[in-house]
C-alpha cells in the first residue's frame, strides 16, 4: 500500500515562530488532507489539498503532486496550535479510507 | 455543515462484554463510512469501510467477528466490539466521505477502556 512519511516527528517552538511540516507519499493520490488532532482526540480538518496551494489565516499548504510531497506552513504560532498534525492520503474520490502518516507533534511554548 | 456525531465519547467495560459505538452523519447522507483505531501516541489505522446496505470491508489483520460493523441507513453506522479484552482498549474514530467526494470528516472519537 501507499506509504506516508511526515517530518519532523517532533517540533518545539516559541510562540510567534513560523514552522514548516512536510509530508512525503509514495504513490499518486486523489486525496490529501492535513488534520490537527487536539488534546481531546478530535481531528480538525485543516486542508483538502491533493494539489496546489491554499491558505486559511495563519495556515497555508502546498502540494506538489508530481513530486509526491505536501507542506503545511504555520505562521506566527500560538500556544493553541500545539497538538499533533497528520497528513493523510487516499484515492478513488472518497471510496477508499485514508492512510495516515505518523504525525508531527508540535509544542508551542509561551 | 457535514458534521459526524460519534457516541459515546468514553466507555469503560468489563472484559468479555460487548460495546457498541454509534456514528451518525447529522446533515448529510453518508453512503460510505470508515472506522479507524488509534493506540496511544500512534497514528490512525483504517479498520474497515462501511457501505450502506452491504457488508463492511475489513482491512487485513482486523477480525471481522470481533469488530461487527452495521451500516443500515444513510446516516448511521455502528461498530460493536464483541467479547472485548484489555488489548482492545483504544481510541476508535469514525469518518465519512464529504458530499462531492472532496475529503473526509471525522467524528470526535470514542475512548474504550476494557478492564
Amino acid at each position: 500500500g501507499i506509504q506516508v512519511e511526515q517530518s519532523p516527528p517532533d517540533l518545539i517552538l516559541q510562540e510567534g515562530a513560523n514552522s514548516t511540516l512536510r509530508c512525503n507519499f509514495s504513490d499518486s493520490v486523489n486525496n490529501l488532507q492535513w488534520f490537527h488532532q487536539n488534546p481531546w482526540g478530535q481531528l480538525i480538518n485543516l486542508f483538502y489539498i491533493p494539489s496546489g496551494t491554499k491558505q486559511n489565516g495563519r495556515l497555508s499548504a502546498t502540494t506538489v503532486a508530481t513530486e509526491r510531497y505536501s507542506l503545511l506552513y504555520i505562521s506566527s504560532s500560538q500556544t493553541t496550535d500545539s497538538g499533533v498534525y497528520f497528513c493523510a492520503v487516499g484515492g478513488r474520490g472518497g471510496a477508499d479510507g485514508l492512510t495516515f502518516g505518523k504525525g508531527t507533534h508540535l509544542i508551542i511554548q509561551p | 455543515g457535514a458534521v459526524v456525531s460519534q457516541h459515546p465519547s468514553r466507555v469503560i467495560c468489563k472484559s468479555g462484554t460487548s460495546v457498541k459505538i454509534e456514528c451518525r452523519s447529522l446533515d448529510f447522507q453518508a453512503t460510505t463510512m470508515f472506522w479507524y483505531r488509534q493506540f496511544p501516541k500512534q497514528s490512525l489505522m483504517l479498520m474497515a469501510t462501511s457501505n450502506e446496505g452491504s457488508k463492511a470491508t475489513y482491512e487485513q489483520g482486523v477480525e471481522k467477528d470481533k469488530f461487527l460493523i452495521n451500516h443500515a441507513s444513510l446516516t448511521l453506522s455502528t461498530l460493536t466490539v464483541t467479547s472485548a479484552h484489555p488489548e482492545d482498549s483504544s481510541f476508535y474514530i469514525c469518518s465519512a466521505t464529504l458530499p462531492g467526494g472532496y475529503g473526509y470528516t471525522f467524528g470526535s472519537g470514542t475512548r474504550l477502556t476494557v478492564v
